[in-house]
């Protein structure tokens, strides 16, 4: 069975410029989560996907995030423009049932320049 | 709201001895959720062990166990034996019904040959 996986493992930007994160779950897995750890600090929730629907998205830091998840399988997330403090690792996590153990990608390294 | 705790940025171990990490939270509800998770060089991160909140016997998994102390709000995790491959960051992580895990902000671990 294949894991999560996320693409690109690293992408390099300039500020000002756009960039989007893909994350293709574990086939049959109802919820998709997204997570940030900016450099030393801890990993925060950014928002949370059942299907295709948006169930939580409370972390997301401001409007230029935008997240989507088409048909309730892949989901993207998209940072428009970039900025300096957008830089940091970008998880993305699924799983069949809420509370269920979450299955965890090997993350995106964005970094703005 | 939920909060975790993990006073130790650093640590080192020789390889073969035994450690234990720290963690502390702090919530105001009775059946929750706590995990210890492993971040390698591969940054995939892997679900080491979870402990229910209403269990009062401290979960183990092979080399690994916690010390879960739910009037302190206290939930260590020792590695014993431990081996090169552990050398990892570890991230202490909270979760209660339907919210999202909360993490704390790692602690990483380097075993010494």
């Amino acid at each position: 069975e294949a894991g999560v996986t996320q693409f690109p493992s690293h992408s390099v930007i300039e500020k000002g410029q756009t960039v989007t994160l893909r994350c293709d779950p574990i086939s049959g897995h109802d919820n998709l989560y997204w997570y940030r750890r900016v450099m030393g600090k801890e990993i925060k929730f950014l928002l949370h996907f059942v299907k295709e629907s948006k169930q939580d998205e409370s972390g997301m830091p401001n409007n230029r995030f935008l997240a989507e998840r088409t048909g309730g399988t892949y989901s993207t997330l998209k940072v428009q423009p970039a900025e300096l403090e957008d830089s940091g690792v970008y998880f993305c996590a699924s799983s069949h049932y809420l509370n269920e153990k979450l299955f965890f990608g090997s993350g995106t390294q964005l970094s703005v320049l | 709201a939920q909060t975790v705790t993990q006073s130790q940025p650093e640590m080192s171990v020789q390889e073969a001895e035994t450690v234990t990490l720290s963690c502390t939270y702090d919530t105001s509800e009775n059946n929750y959720y706590l995990f210890w998770y492993k971040q390698p060089p591969s940054r995939q991160m892997i679900l080491v062990i979870r402990q229910e909140a209403y269990k009062q016997q401290n979960a183990t998994e092979n080399r690994f166990s916690v010390n879960f102390q739910k009037a302190a709000k206290s939930f260590s995790l020792k590695i014993s034996d431990s081996q090169l491959g552990d050398t990892a960051m570890y991230f202490c992580a909270f979760h209660f019904g339907n919210e999202k895990l909360t993490f704390g902000t790692g602690t990483r671990l380097t075993i010494i040959p």
